[in-house]
């Protein structure tokens, strides 16, 4: 079983619209959560970490967690072409590094 | 503000070649520094990180080493490169272990 699942997508959605972006994480023990955004050719780049259960909004971002579950997703509302990237969950699973999964393409079209 | 500084942003070597790519952070002290790589269409894989100078822990055994000089000064280094090591290589740094991890813009190896 891999430690942190993504599905790899392509998710398309059309602009306006929400994307919803799932994480799937092995270790019940995982305190931190993060999402990054990566651009093709683009390093990545940070745009959420959350740490308790609920949800934690940042602009057109949602991200949520449910540990109980061992999931954590990322909504961008009112989504738009620019936001089309390959979006990274990242977990601390009690350790001194980050696992990352694979990545889910995002499409968005107009 | 904390910025990364990566380079070159592009290389092409031959096999056998030596490797060596840098990277620096300004506007901290004793960061914890990582380098990752990440081949075409898949995941990031932790290659190397280091809490401190002279201090490195390796993820992957493989003919790659890694060296921290100085306080904000990371070096990825070859003598002789594979095929295999061609990827998108990115150096980050983070406050704590564990804790979210900003990156350096990547140098994208192609070993030929």
């Amino acid at each position: 079983q891999k430690e942190v699942e993504q599905n790899s997508g392509p998710l398309s959605v059309p602009e306006g619209a929400i994307a919803s972006l799932n994480c799937t994480y092995s270790d019940r023990g995982s305190q931190s959560f993060f999402w990054y955004r990566q651009y093709s050719g683009k390093s990545p780049e940070l745009i959420m970490s959350i740490y308790s259960n609920g949800d934690k909004e940042d602009g057109r971002f949602t991200a949520q967690l449910n540990k109980a579950s061992q999931y954590v997703s990322l909504l961008i509302r009112d989504s738009q072409p620019s936001d089309s990237a390959t979006y990274l969950c990242a977990v601390n699973q009690n350790t001194d590094k980050l696992i990352f999964g694979t990545g889910t393409r995002l499409q968005v079209f107009p | 503000s904390q910025t990364i500084h990566q380079w070159p942003a592009t290389l092409v070597q031959p096999v056998g070649s030596p490797l060596s790519l840098e990277c620096t952070v300004e506007g901290t002290s004793n960061p914890n520094l990582y380098w990752y790589r990440q081949a075409a269409g898949r995941g990031l894989q932790l290659l190397f990180y280091s809490v401190g100078i002279g201090q490195i822990s390796s993820e992957v055994p493989q003919n790659l080493s890694a060296s921290r000089p100085q306080d904000r000064q990371f070096i990825l280094s070859s003598k002789k490169l594979l095929l295999s090591d061609s990827g998108f290589y990115l150096c980050a740094w983070s406050v704590g272990l564990g804790e979210k991890l900003f990156f350096g813009s990547g140098t994208q190896l192609s070993v030929l």
